[in-house]
């Protein structure tokens, strides 16, 4: 079946510390994947989109790398804050899909 | 620019009871738009999705049922709440090339309702 693993329901780390999220997939050939942030009794908000045919990309202090090979996503908060604290959703649309299917999340708590 | 609004906020009804959830978008045409909901601690569930007026699929089977009678209005309905119905429900939209660039699609979301049945 098909399915998308974040790393772990829950991470801390220290305040300026690399914070490293990961997202596994199966059975699936994404064209892109998709990283979002979901504050507690907000919507998901999108950060960024990298696609099968880039290894990295980066926004600011955000840097996410794309393995098709290893069927993983790597998402990285470098200098990390507080205020980064909140669940991260991983997200791809499976080739023959009309829809996007959501990772289960993972909660980053950065402590000061 | 584009926004999304939903409504109530906060919800709490009894078992038996129906519901009726309302999703409007702003500053877009013809949006594909979802619901989802997500139970404590868990990941999004699509329940529905729309490329349309008049079109709904069903992603679950379940007590819930949505319709889009304008372009830019869903709702999601029940005649009889569960207590397996409560969570936060989302409504989103989806964008074409705007966020992620040409031939990609991202999804922008609602505030969403927090619905709690007793």
């Amino acid at each position: 079946s098909q399915k998308i693993e974040q790393n772990s329901e829950a991470l801390n780390i220290q305040e300026g510390k690399t914070a490293t999220l990961t997202c596994n997939y199966t059975n699936y050939s994404p064209a892109y994947l998709q990283w979002y942030r979901q504050d507690p009794g907000r919507g998901p908000v999108f950060l960024l989109l990298i696609r099968e045919n880039e290894k990295e990309k980066r926004k600011e202090r955000l840097k996410v790398t794309f393995d098709t090979t290893l069927k993983q996503s790597l998402f990285h908060i470098t200098a990390s804050q507080p205020a980064d604290s909140a669940t991260y959703l991983c997200a791809l649309r499976p080739g023959s899909a009309r829809q996007l299917t959501f990772g289960s999340g993972t909660q980053l708590t950065v402590l000061p | 620019s584009q926004t999304i609004h939903q409504w109530p906020a906060t919800l709490v009804q009894p078992v038996g009871s129906p519901l009726s959830l309302e999703c409007t978008v702003e500053g877009t045409s013809n949006p594909n738009l979802y619901w989802y909901r997500q139970a404590a601690g868990r990941g999004l569930q699509l329940l529905f999705y729309s490329v349309g007026i008049g079109q709904i699929s069903s992603e679950v089977p379940q007590n819930l049922s949505a319709s889009r009678p304008q372009d830019r209005q869903f709702i999601l309905s029940s005649k009889k709440l569960l207590l397996s119905d409560s969570g936060f429900y989302l409504c989103a939209w989806r964008s074409l090339g705007l966020a992620g660039g040409v031939g990609t699609d991202t999804q922008y979301f609602g505030p969403g309702t927090r619905l709690t049945v007793l």
